[in-house]
């Protein structure tokens, strides 16, 4: 079954303790992005990346880290949570050369720092 | 202002209904235009794309835009409780290879049996 998986699905942290959310597509994508969503305030882009080690910042960067090692993998990277990184996490990925704006997502990951 | 306008609601509706939902826009470049759903706890999924002016239907969903206007519509006929769920518009144009998408906030639609 075509998927993007993310793990974990929910998690609890306190601030400064670093933590990792791992995507996986197996798709074969080359474009992945990573996304928060919050609200009043959207969907908005943090990180993307256009294909193995070409990663370049969305909107909202700040606090985050990404790397893409592997085509299928894109972990999100938070080296010191802050409470204002509460948020529903969403991965996402497509074909370059689909249509623009055909993405499929993850099922989100629930983050809270306390 | 915010570059796509989408009213959150709530809007409710009896099952069988025609529900219209419409996102406005500033950016005369957007090309591309979509509709995606998202049920609660889920992922938002791809609905419905359409490339530049006019309409397209699949089953019980049109989709519509009026680029003179700025102005994008959904219809879903003969809604069903399965129908309920957010429903986002999103846009993009097509300078760069970002493939960055324009987010309106979403409609929260209720179809009660």
């Amino acid at each position: 079954e075509a998927q993007v998986t993310q793990n974990p699905r929910y998690l609890i942290t306190v601030t400064g303790k670093k933590l990792t959310v791992t995507c996986s597509q197996n798709m074969n994508h080359e474009y992945m992005s990573w996304y928060r969503q919050d609200p009043g305030l959207g969907l908005r882009q943090i990180y993307y990346s256009m294909n193995v080690e070409v990663t370049d910042k969305g909107d909202v960067p700040e606090g985050y880290k990404v790397s893409r090692k592997e085509k299928r993998n894109f972990p999100l990277i938070l080296e010191s949570p802050s409470p204002n990184q509460t948020s529903l996490y969403f991965c996402a990925s497509s074909l370059l050369a689909g249509p623009i704006g055909t993405q499929y997502f993850g099922p989100g990951t629930r983050l809270l720092v306390l | 202002q915010k570059e796509v306008e989408q009213d959150p609601g709530p809007l409710s509706v009896p099952e069988g209904a025609i529900v219209s939902l419409n996102c406005t826009y500033s950016n005369s470049a957007f090309q591309y235009f979509m509709w995606y759903r998202q049920y609660s706890r889920k992922g938002p999924e791809l609905l419905m794309y359409t490339y530049s002016s006019g309409n397209k239907e699949d089953g019980r969903f049109t989709a519509q835009v009026d680029k003179s206007s700025k102005y994008i519509s959904l219809f879903i006929r003969d809604s069903q409780p399965s129908d309920s769920a957010t429903y986002l518009c999103a846009m993009s144009a097509p300078a760069g290879n970002n493939r960055k998408l324009i987010w309106g906030l979403g409609t929260s639609l209720g179809v009660n049996p």
